[in-house]
């Protein structure tokens, strides 16, 4: 079955960047996408398809895919970034599949 | 604005039943794929399951799932179901309806999940 790895956790100081990677076996052939899930709130897409924004989803949040590691980047990082953020893939065999999570932590 | 609500989540026991409904809004529900995630308590995101727009007529399921769940939908309800049989413990879990995006020019390499419900509570014990 097909595995997406994550960091457990990464920590960002107020107004810094943070980088979440998300590696898989090739995974730069794959679309990925990325959702962020807040306590008590809806799990909320930010990006699909490696590097695209839905509307409302701030220029703050870009993502790239390469090799075997995406990676979501959340620049000018805020309080309300604080979250759990999953990276996702579509595989032939195991279908839809999430990474282990990264919680996102605003020093 | 779009707007997925589940409900009939609760206490079970195990080997027993229980069906979980999304009642959907906001969007044409009747040619959108649909989709159940799952999230044990302090757990990462499981795909459970999805059903194909319109007739409904393809479906997938996790291994894990497979022979015990079934998903559907009432196109003229705009509702999702899932129903879940000879439940586990290993099944407690907030159960989410997630409404799927598939790329015209990808199929389900490009797809995604668009929006989210806020889940419902499914808790298997004796």
């Amino acid at each position: 079955s097909y595995e997406l790895t994550q960091a457990l956790s990464v920590s960002v100081a107020l107004g810094q960047t943070a980088r979440i990677t998300c590696g898989g076996n090739d995974i730069g052939n794959k679309n990925v996408q990325w959702y962020q899930q807040k306590p008590g709130q809806a799990l909320v897409l930010v990006i699909y398809r490696d590097d695209n924004r839905p509307s409302g989803i701030p220029e703050r949040f870009s993502g790239s895919n390469s090799g075997n590691t995406a990676t979501l980047t959340i620049t000018r990082a805020q309080a309300g970034d604080e979250a759990d953020y999953y990276c996702q893939i579509w595989d032939n065999t195991a279908r839809y599949v999430f990474g282990t999570g990264t919680k996102v932590t605003v020093l | 604005e779009v707007h997925l609500v589940e409900s009939g989540g609760g206490l079970v026991q195990p080997g027993g039943s229980l069906s979980l409904s999304c009642a959907a809004s906001g969007f044409n529900f009747w040619t959108s794929a649909m989709n159940w995630v799952r999230q044990a308590p302090g757990k990462g995101l499981e795909w459970v399951s999805h059903i194909s727009g319109n007739s409904g007529i393809t479906t997938f399921y996790a291994d894990s799932v497979k022979g015990r769940f079934t998903i559907s939908r009432d196109n003229s309800e705009n509702i999702l179901f899932l129903h879940m049989n000879s439940l586990r413990a290993d099944d407690t879990a907030v159960y989410y309806c997630a409404k799927e995006e598939i790329s015209e020019t990808e199929g389900y390499s490009g797809s995604f999940y668009d929006y989210w419900g806020q889940g419902t509570l499914v808790t298997v014990s004796s």
